[in-house]
């Protein structure tokens, strides 16, 4: 069936350092891929999302790009700051279903 | 105004009592979902509704009982609760057919079973 894989956590880093969050993903067709962010105590939040390969997402500074090639979806940011730290799960729909299929989360910490 | 409102955001019981949790959404979505976050934040999806109707039913204890009285409304009922049950439940909507749009979640119920 269809997956998602996510690099473990927890990420740490220091202010203004560059974030890479690695996803892959097994699926038939071609799904939309996603990003959800998850800060404490709150719910998740659409972060940014990408329909077709080749697709590149960004929103708040996060970018990713869908990489049909790769089955991949990696999650980057340029310079993190200490607002950013969070649970970030990748995801994935395949086309006309009801369902998001979730990554397991990667804990982002970042420290002044 | 929230999109998407669950009640209560915490939830103690002991075992064997039975409980429920409530969803609203207020965005005019067709589809409504029940997810579960365990300990180690891994999110599962148990159930979705499409207009009433009941649309996706994982493998989960038949203790689990949704019910959405209209679209906009989808309620999760938990019989005999064991310590298992223990997580964060969050609701969520999309349009219908529309996961491909991305969900907006609720901001989730802990229940802890002791």
């Amino acid at each position: 069936g269809d997956s998602v894989t996510q690099m473990e956590g927890p990420v740490t880093l220091s202010e203004e350092a560059f974030l890479t969050i690695n996803c892959t993903y097994t699926a038939t067709g071609y799904p939309s891929l996603f990003w959800y962010v998850q800060y404490p105590g709150e719910g998740l939040q659409l972060l940014l999302k990408a329909t077709k390969a080749d697709d590149k997402g960004s929103n708040k500074g996060f970018e990713a790009t869908y990489r049909k090639e790769t089955t991949s979806f990696h999650l980057e940011k340029g310079s993190v700051q200490v607002s950013d730290s969070a649970v970030y799960f990748c995801a994935l729909s395949g086309r006309n279903t009801d369902k998001l299929i979730f990554g397991t989360g990667t804990r982002l910490q970042v420290f002044p | 105004d929230t999109a998407v409102s669950q009640t209560p955001k915490y939830l103690v019981t002991q075992m064997g009592n039975d409980k429920s949790i409530k969803c609203e959404q207020n965005l005019g979505h067709d589809t409504m979902y029940w997810y579960k976050q365990d300990s180690k934040k891994f999110l599962k999806i148990m159930f979705s509704y499409n207009n009433k109707e009941l649309i996706i039913n994982e493998t989960v204890p038949n203790r689990f009982s949704p019910k959405s009285p209209d679209k906009a409304h989808l309620n999760l009922h938990i019989n005999s609760l064991e310590l298992g049950d223990s997580a964060v439940y969050f609701c969520a909507s999309s349009p219908w057919r529309g996961a491909d749009y991305g969900y907006t979640f609720g901001s989730g119920t802990r229940l802890t079973v002791v």
